[in-house]
């Protein structure tokens, strides 16, 4: 699985965008990019996911760079509700895989 | 829908003592999982499962046992606790298929403290 490195923590402003960043330099071709946040020791939840175009939903952007090699979650317009521990992660959607988790990025997101 | 619903949310046990928890999804997810975090980690896989009837190793299996004897269920046992076994264990679920779906559904955590 590539590897993927995230800056620890990172502030927001409240109704500010949050874009937090995500590096996975050594992604292979056929490997997806997920994101899912963690809010409070809850278990995590799932936000979006992409292999080479650019996703939204409900929740957040997602974009990734043409190359792949990293990519960037896009939390509009950030409330205080959005602080969490995100969680970058790479991973070939197979049968009998799982999702590795690393430590994340601890967005804190202030009025 | 109950969705992942994780038994007992929290357990204080002796060193040595065993114990077993149990992970109960309501969604017919063919693929379960059980995973622990530390204080200040990202959670680290300890098994997982892919079908009824079959587990397999996660990155850190050592201490744990599991079972998948019903498709809804999932059971984490520790047969002789130790502290370094202290943390929150989080089960998780998702669907099954070619093509094995995006969105991986957790519980609430079980906060295991081993004394």
């Amino acid at each position: 699985d590539a590897k993927t490195t995230q800056p620890p923590s990172m502030d927001c402003a409240e109704g500010r965008a949050a874009n937090l960043p995500c590096n996975h330099s050594t992604i292979s071709g056929n490997e997806y990019v997920y994101w899912y946040r963690q809010i409070h020791s809850q278990g995590p939840q799932y936000i979006i996911h992409g292999l080479k175009n650019n996703e939204t939903n409900e929740m957040a952007s997602l974009i990734i760079t043409e190359d792949r090699k990293s990519s960037t979650l896009i939390l509009p317009h950030a409330t205080l509700r959005d602080t969490a521990v995100y969680y970058c992660i790479v991973r070939v959607v197979q049968a009998g895989t799982a999702l590795i988790f690393g430590k994340g990025t601890t967005l804190s997101v202030s009025s | 829908n109950a969705g992942v619903t994780q038994t007992p949310k929290f357990r204080v046990l002796k060193t040595g003592q065993s114990m077993t928890l149990l992970c109960a999804q309501d969604m017919n997810h063919e693929y379960m999982y059980w995973y622990r975090q530390d204080p200040g980690m990202g959670l680290r896989l300890i098994h997982y499962s892919v079908g009824e009837g079959t587990t397999a190793k996660g990155e850190v299996p050592d201490g744990y046992n599991v079972s998948r004897l019903k498709k809804q269920n999932f059971l984490l046992g520790l047969e002789s606790a130790a502290p370094s076994q202290t943390s929150v264990y989080f089960c998780a679920s998702k669907r099954g298929g070619p093509f094995s779906g995006n969105t991986i559904y957790f519980g609430e955590g079980s906060w295991l403290t081993v004394v």
